[in-house]
């Protein structure tokens, strides 16, 4: 069976310093990740998947099959972007059911 | 926010009663998923379905139902025997494995 791990519950960073949200995974194969964002009052919503390697709202995250980890950056953090963040996987074995991670709360500092 | 809607935004639950919880979309998306979320324990999977008349249990089925008598319509049910319900519900709808949207959730309390 597929799991995420989300080690850090909490993250609290300053206006302006980079931030990294760590995700970890087991899974047999190749692996379909996201991170989900959830605002203060606002409905839980796609940040951002691997296979689009795209960069959202300054957000990156590198898929590494060495390390099965898929972590989330961001080089200068702003205060918009204090939320909760999820990391998820998608089973394609499964119905591409997704798997969550506890989630990480971000806060950002001015 | 259109597209997803779940109501009520909060619901009181009296011991030994069943409650539902409403689902709708308007994407035209076939597949409709409920989710569990506590804190600390991220969202965990409790019905989906991937077509009209048909849904499958996810991880936290026991004591819940649910029915996909339209494909807009996916309403759980939290019954009697579900002996810890306090928690806020989230509906979600996806029309391909890469995204799935979410509803604004609902937060069920027990009385």
């Amino acid at each position: 069976a597929q799991r995420v791990t989300q080690p850090e519950k909490l993250l609290s960073v300053f206006k302006g310093a980079p931030v990294e949200l760590k995700c970890n995974y087991s899974y047999s194969g190749s692996p379909e990740l996201f991170w989900y964002v959830q605002y203060s009052r606002q409905r839980l919503q796609l940040l951002l998947r691997h296979i689009s390697r795209e960069s959202i709202k300054g957000f990156t995250a590198d898929l590494n099959k060495g390390e099965t980890s898929f972590h989330l950056k961001k080089p200068f953090a702003q205060e918009e972007d204090s939320a909760m963040y999820y990391c998820a996987l998608s089973d394609w074995r499964n119905d591409y059911k997704l798997s969550f991670g506890a989630g990480t709360t971000v806060t950002v500092r001015a | 926010d259109g597209g997803i809607t779940q109501s009520p935004k909060y619901l009181f639950r009296k011991e030994g009663q069943n409650v539902t919880l409403s689902c709708e979309q308007n994407l035209n998306h076939d597949a409709m998923y409920w989710y569990r979320q506590d804190p600390g324990q991220g969202l965990r999977l409790i019905y989906y379905s991937q077509i009209v008349n048909d849904f499958q249990k996810g991880d936290i089925a026991e004591g819940y139902s649910v029915s996909r008598e339209k494909k807009e319509s996916f309403p759980l049910t939290v019954t009697s025997a579900q002996k810890n319900p306090t928690a806020f519900y989230l509906c979600a709808s996806s029309d391909s494995w890469e995204t799935q949207y979410f509803g604004p959730g609902t937060r069920l309390l027990v009385l």
